[in-house]
C-alpha cells in the first residue's frame, strides 16, 4: 500500500512569484485536505477536496487555490507568494463519506518546505 | 468552532519516566479528538482517537489518553518514556458534519533525558 507522497520536498521562491505543490493520496482514498505548518506552530487547515470539488476552506485568502484529479491526487497553488508564506505544507487523505471523515484518520505526507525569499 | 490549548511548549522527562501531555479543547458541538506525533522532518503520524466511544482511548507505543468531558480535557499520558519518544506531539480537535476540519494546539516538544 503506497502512502501520501508530496513534491517537491523542498523548494525556494521569491516574493510575488506562484508555486504549485503536488500530492498522491493513499491508495483507496477519495478525500484530500492541505494544512500549512508555519515554524514552531501547529498546522492549519487550509481547504478539502472530495471527488474533485472543495468541500471545506479555512482562514486562506483566494490566492491559495486547489485542484483534484480523477484519480484523488491534489494540487496547491498559490499565487503572489508573501514571505509569510514560508512553511511546511502538509497533505493529508482518507476515505470519506459524501465528504464527511469526522472520524475517519488522516494519512499524512511528509510534507513541502517552502521558503519565500 | 473549536480550539485547542496545549499547556506547556516544552516537556522534558527522564528514560523511565510518566509522560504526561496536556490538553485541553473547546468545541460548540461533541468533539472528536486527536493525538499526533511528529518526528523530525517528517509529517504527522496518528497515536490515537477519541471519537465519542470509550473515554479510555489506547494508542500505538503504549500511549493512552483519557477524555474528560467535565474539564474538557484530553490529556495524553505513557508509563515509562522511551528515547524514541522524543518528538512534537500535537492534540487537534474536530466535530460537527462535513469537512474534516482538523483544528491543532501549538504542539508540545518532548525530550527524554538519558
Amino acid at each position: 500500500e503506497t502512502g501520501v507522497t508530496q513534491s517537491p520536498t523542498h523548494l525556494i521562491k521569491t516574493r510575488g512569484q506562484q508555486v504549485t505543490l503536488r500530492c498522491s493520496s493513499q491508495s483507496g482514498h477519495n478525500t484530500v485536505s492541505w494544512y500549512q505548518q508555519a515554524l514552531g506552530q501547529g498546522p492549519q487547515f487550509i481547504f478539502q477536496y472530495y471527488r474533485e470539488e472543495e468541500n471545506g476552506r479555512g482562514n486562506f485568502p483566494p490566492r491559495f487555490s486547489g485542484l483534484q484529479f480523477p484519480n484523488y491526487s491534489s494540487e496547491l497553488n498559490v499565487n503572489a507568494l508573501e514571505l509569510d508564506d514560508s512553511a511546511l505544507y502538509l497533505c493529508a487523505s482518507t476515505r470519506g463519506a459524501s465528504g464527511n471523515t469526522n472520524t475517519g484518520e488522516l494519512f499524512f505526507g511528509e510534507g513541502s518546505r517552502l521558503t519565500v525569499l | 468552532a473549536q480550539s485547542v490549548t496545549q499547556l506547556g511548549s516544552h516537556v522534558s522527562v527522564s528514560e523511565g519516566a510518566l509522560v504526561l501531555l496536556r490538553c485541553n479543547y473547546s468545541s460548540s458541538v461533541p468533539p472528536y479528538l486527536f493525538w499526533y506525533v511528529q518526528y523530525p522532518n517528517q509529517g504527522l503520524q496518528l497515536l490515537l482517537k477519541y471519537t465519542s466511544a470509550a473515554t479510555l482511548v489506547k494508542g500505538i507505543n503504549g500511549f493512552e489518553a483519557e477524555f474528560k468531558k467535565s474539564e474538557t480535557s484530553f490529556h495524553l499520558t505513557k508509563p515509562s518514556a522511551h528515547m524514541s519518544d522524543a518528538a512534537e506531539y500535537f492534540c487537534a480537535v474536530t466535530g460537527g458534519g462535513g469537512a474534516q476540519k482538523l483544528v491543532f494546539g501549538q504542539g508540545t516538544r518532548l525530550t527524554i533525558n538519558p
